[in-house]
């Protein structure tokens, strides 16, 4: 089954930096992958996602970019805001189903 | 929209008791899953239906746990008897397959303290 890896586990950046949170899947067949956010007490939400037809894609300050020959795939959050702090989770598709990855926690500080 | 909506928020339940977790998926979409989220395990798919027939309970953790679908607007998870170890955020999210769309919308979540 697929198997998806997340690094790193926590990430600390300044206000206005650059963040990328990265992830590798085992599934050779996976085509799609979305990236959750989940605040503190909060439901994870889907903020971003690719399919495997695309190697980037981008909305305002986040973007996933996708090697498909390496198997992995990117977040990243520029000009970082306090309010980006939270727990983001990718995922890979297997099958109908997702599988996550174990999180980073990222830590904006202002 | 109304969202995926799941009931209750929160339960506090003493071992052994029998808990029922609620969930109604977004109208129209075709596929609901049931996840479990602790600090140890990260984010567990248990149970997923497909017009509302199981398709995967390969992650349900054991006989005490169990799931339905009666109708496409409603599912629970039931727990009989529970444990402490059961202890957990419980998510259910919905999805419109197969058109090739993946995403999940996931509920506010239930969150489970069994003593």
């Amino acid at each position: 089954g697929e198997n998806v890896e997340q690094h790193p586990s926590t990430l600390s950046v300044q206000e206005g930096d650059s963040a990328v949170i990265k992830c590798t899947y085992s599934d050779s067949a996976s085509n799609y992958f979305p990236w959750y956010k989940q605040e503190l007490g909060k439901r994870p939400q889907l903020i971003i996602d690719i399919r495997s037809n695309v190697g980037e894609k981008k909305d305002q300050r986040i973007a996933v970019t996708l090697n498909k020959t390496a198997k992995h795939f990117s977040l990243h959050i520029t000009e970082t805001q306090p309010e980006d702090s939270a727990v983001y989770f990718c995922a890979a598709s297997s099958g109908n189903k997702l599988v996550f990855g174990a999180g980073t926690i990222l830590r904006v500080k202002s | 929209d109304a969202g995926v909506i799941q009931s209750p928020r929160h339960e506090v339940t003493e071992m052994g008791q029998e808990v029922t977790l609620r969930c109604k998926p977004i109208s129209g979409h075709n596929s609901l899953f049931w996840y479990r989220q602790t600090m140890m395990r990260g984010l567990e798919l248990l149970i997923y239906f497909n017009n509302n027939v199981p398709i995967d309970d390969s992650g349900m953790p054991e006989d005490r746990f169990s799931a339905k679908m009666p109708n496409a607007s409603f599912s629970t998870l039931k727990i009989q008897p529970s444990e402490p170890r059961d202890s957990a955020v419980y998510f259910c999210a919905s999805s419109l397959l197969p058109r090739g769309a993946y995403e999940q919308y996931f509920g506010p979540g239930t969150r489970l303290t069994v003593t």
